[in-house]
């Protein structure tokens, strides 16, 4: 089966400009994540979506981030204005369901913020 | 969710058993014990998980102790593709995947 797709794989961008991610997960998963992993530590949940609802999002500094999932399928990440410290890698993850730990994670999409 | 402890780097020969250890001395009765890895440039996959009792897939097996404070993930057969973070994580069913810092495993021919 075809795996999380995300895109674009690099992105470079000036601060205080703004980016967007896309991720398209498995089909049938109704469960989104979307994680941010800086250089040397492990991925840090930023949010959670159940089909196009959003679970938790208690970790996502909503002042400059936002996500959406429109339709319970695709969704977006957007930062707007971007700091140096955004400067990580933004993996998103599919699930099946709500409960347990087996995620299936894309490749993930690398910004770096000058 | 509790506290796991992992080295942060690991050596091993090719063709030889990596043995991964992880330490998770507060766990609770309803707490999983996840493995999973991270190659350079890739997103993070599953390996295996268990509750009490040792698992085995087609990538590794879990041993976990009777106290359940503990745990080790073993590659059979580690190939110079088995170099990757290893993450340990427990969780409730109900809880949502956090990661540490993971350990650093290298396969060297």
């Amino acid at each position: 089966e075809a795996g999380v797709a995300q895109s674009p794989r690099y992105k470079i961008i000036e601060k205080r400009q703004s980016v967007a991610f896309w991720c398209n997960p498995i089909s049938g998963h109704a469960t989104l994540y979307w994680y941010q992993q800086i250089l040397g530590q492990g991925p840090k949940l930023l949010i959670q979506f159940q089909n196009n609802g959003v679970v938790d999002d208690s970790q996502l500094p909503k002042d400059r981030f936002s996500a959406e999932r429109l339709k319970g399928v695709d969704s977006t990440l957007k930062i707007q204005p971007a700091k140096l410290e955004d400067s990580a890698v933004y993996l998103c993850a599919s699930s099946p369901r709500t409960d347990g730990g087996k995620l299936f994670f894309g490749s993930g999409t690398q910004l770096s913020v000058l | 969710d509790a506290k796991t402890t992992q080295p942060p780097s690991m050596d091993c020969a090719e063709g030889r058993a990596a043995n991964l250890p992880c330490n998770h001395s507060t766990i609770s009765g309803n707490e999983y014990v996840y493995w999973y890895r991270q190659i350079h440039s890739q997103g993070p996959q599953y390996i295996i998980h268990g509750l009490k009792n040792n698992e085995t897939n087609e990538m590794a097996s879990l041993i976990i102790t009777e106290d359940r404070k503990s745990s080790t993930l073993i590659l059979p057969h580690a190939t110079l593709r088995d170099t990757a973070v290893y993450y340990c994580i427990a969780l409730t069913g109900y809880s949502t995947l956090t990661f540490g810092k993971g350990t650093m495993l290298l396969v060297s021919p």
